[in-house]
């Protein structure tokens, strides 16, 4: 069974500074995979998912990821943390013959400081 | 923005109630799912639910569960007799038929809380 594993349940950063969230899934095929993003009393939106296609994918809000076969990993950046960054954010997986069907790491919460 | 909509936003229960969870899809979408999330724990995929029946369950989704889409517009989740481990956050999520990779998009989430 396809999972994800994401390092850090909290992570603070400077607004302003780099962000990385690090995901590392476990699949001997290459998954489909994605980012999600929680705010505060609100659903889960998709940043962005890589799907086969270029191994470094953009999403919105100037966050992008990339997909390293080797490291089975699929870290999530964006260059300059803003306050509204501040949220909670899940990796997912899903099997090539299960589209929608996702497997969801445990969460990251950024905290952006001034 | 289409958007998935969700209610009640908080149901309180007691052990043993049914308990129903209503979700409006974005209208011209065929795909629907549910997740749910127990609280300091994963979000976890209970359904998925296209062409009036259930495509895949997991094996949390028991005979205690059921879904439906009883009109053209809505999908419920239905838990037959709850239980205290059903307290949770439940999300529903639906996609379009057009794109095989197309977004899951989630509504705002119902919190259930069984006493």
């Amino acid at each position: 069974a396809q999972s994800v594993t994401q390092l850090g349940s909290h992570v603070s950063v400077s607004e302003g500074a780099l962000v990385l969230l690090r995901c590392n899934y476990s699949s001997s095929v290459p998954p489909y995979l994605f980012w999600y993003v929680q705010y505060p009393n609100q659903g889960l939106q998709l940043l962005l998912k890589y799907t086969s296609a270029a191994t470094l994918v953009k999403g919105i809000n100037g966050f992008e990821a990339e997909f390293k076969k080797s490291e089975t990993s699929f870290h999530l950046t964006k260059p300059s943390a803003h306050m509204s960054d501040a949220a909670e954010y899940f990796c997912a997986v899903s099997d090539r013959g299960s589209w929608g069907k996702l497997q969801f790491g445990a969460g990251t919460q950024v905290v952006v400081t001034p | 923005e289409p958007e998935v909509t969700q209610t009640p936003s908080h149901q309180v229960t007691q052990m043993g109630q049914e308990v129903i969870l209503r979700c409006v899809p974005i209208s011209n979408h065929l795909y629907f799912y549910w997740y749910r999330q127990i609280l300091g724990q994963k979000v976890e995929f209970l359904v998925s639910f296209y062409n009036n029946e259930i495509s895949e369950k997991s094996e949390i989704f028991d005979d205690q569960f059921s879904v439906e889409r009883p009109d053209g517009s809505n999908f419920t989740l239905k838990i037959r007799s709850t239980k205290l481990e059903d307290s949770a956050m439940y999300f529903c999520a639906s996609r379009g038929g057009t794109n095989p990779t197309g977004e899951l998009f989630f509504g705002e989430g119902s919190r259930l809380t069984v006493l």
